[in-house]
């Protein structure tokens, strides 16, 4: 079993959609959660960063951590068309600078 | 551009040669990280630097894989003796700070292909 679990998707959702974007971990010492933003071919962008369990917003994007469930997730509102890509989760475990990543959910949204 | 820089961009390599790899992180970052990422994988940790030192190492860096930042501001990574599997994109990262809470900004990679 992966430390970070991520469904792979595709997912594909309409335009102005609200996308709901998901990981669950095993390792209750992860403490930091950021999801990345990457496009085909190139380098993971960081969208969000947050340390503690609730709600993180910023724009479209709003982050949320559970540490009891083990569980965080991404809300994409009013999605557009170049939000397709790929969002990966990742995260940290107390002790060490090294990230965690999912496997990444591949998201399509239709014009 | 202020962002992280890697280069080459692409790689096409045959079996067996030795391949080299730059990044230059963001000025004043004191953290540099290598990882590596497969078609529809997440990144996986290679190796990261805190200044000069190479404080971690993953099992997956085994010993035809060598970096190094020997002034702690670029870093190199080296793979000898190539072989198909190690076709993959690698990516660098820096971040500053010297607590936990400071994320890791990527960039955008060396695409390695092994024939």
């Amino acid at each position: 079993q992966k430390e970070v679990e991520q469904d792979p998707g595709p997912l594909s959702v309409p335009e102005g959609a609200i996308v709901s974007l998901n990981c669950t971990y095993s390792n209750s010492a992860f403490q930091y959660f950021m999801w990345y933003r990457q496009y085909s071919r190139k380098g993971p962008e960081l969208l969000m960063y947050t340390y503690s369990s609730g709600n993180k917003e910023d724009g479209r994007f709003t982050a949320q951590v559970d540490k009891s469930s083990k569980y965080i997730s991404l809300f994409i509102r009013d999605s557009q068309p170049s939000d397709s890509a790929t969002y990966l989760c990742a995260m940290t475990p107390s002790g060490t600078y090294k990230y965690i990543f999912g496997t990444g959910t591949r998201l399509k949204v239709l014009a | 551009d202020t962002g992280v820089s890697q280069n080459p961009r692409h790689k096409i390599t045959k079996r067996g040669q030795n391949v080299t790899f730059r990044c230059d992180p963001i000025s004043e970052h004191n953290r540099l990280y290598w990882y590596r990422q497969t078609l529809g994988q997440g990144p996986e940790f290679l190796t990261y630097f805190q200044n000069e030192a190479q404080l971690e190492k993953s099992r997956l860096l085994s010993d035809r894989f060598s970096a190094e930042r020997p002034k702690g501001s670029f870093s190199t990574l080296e793979i000898q003796r190539t072989e198909q599997g190690d076709s993959a994109m690698y990516l660098c990262a820096s971040s500053s700070g010297g607590g936990l809470d400071t994320e890791a900004f990527f960039g955008q990679g060396t695409r390695l292909t092994v024939v």
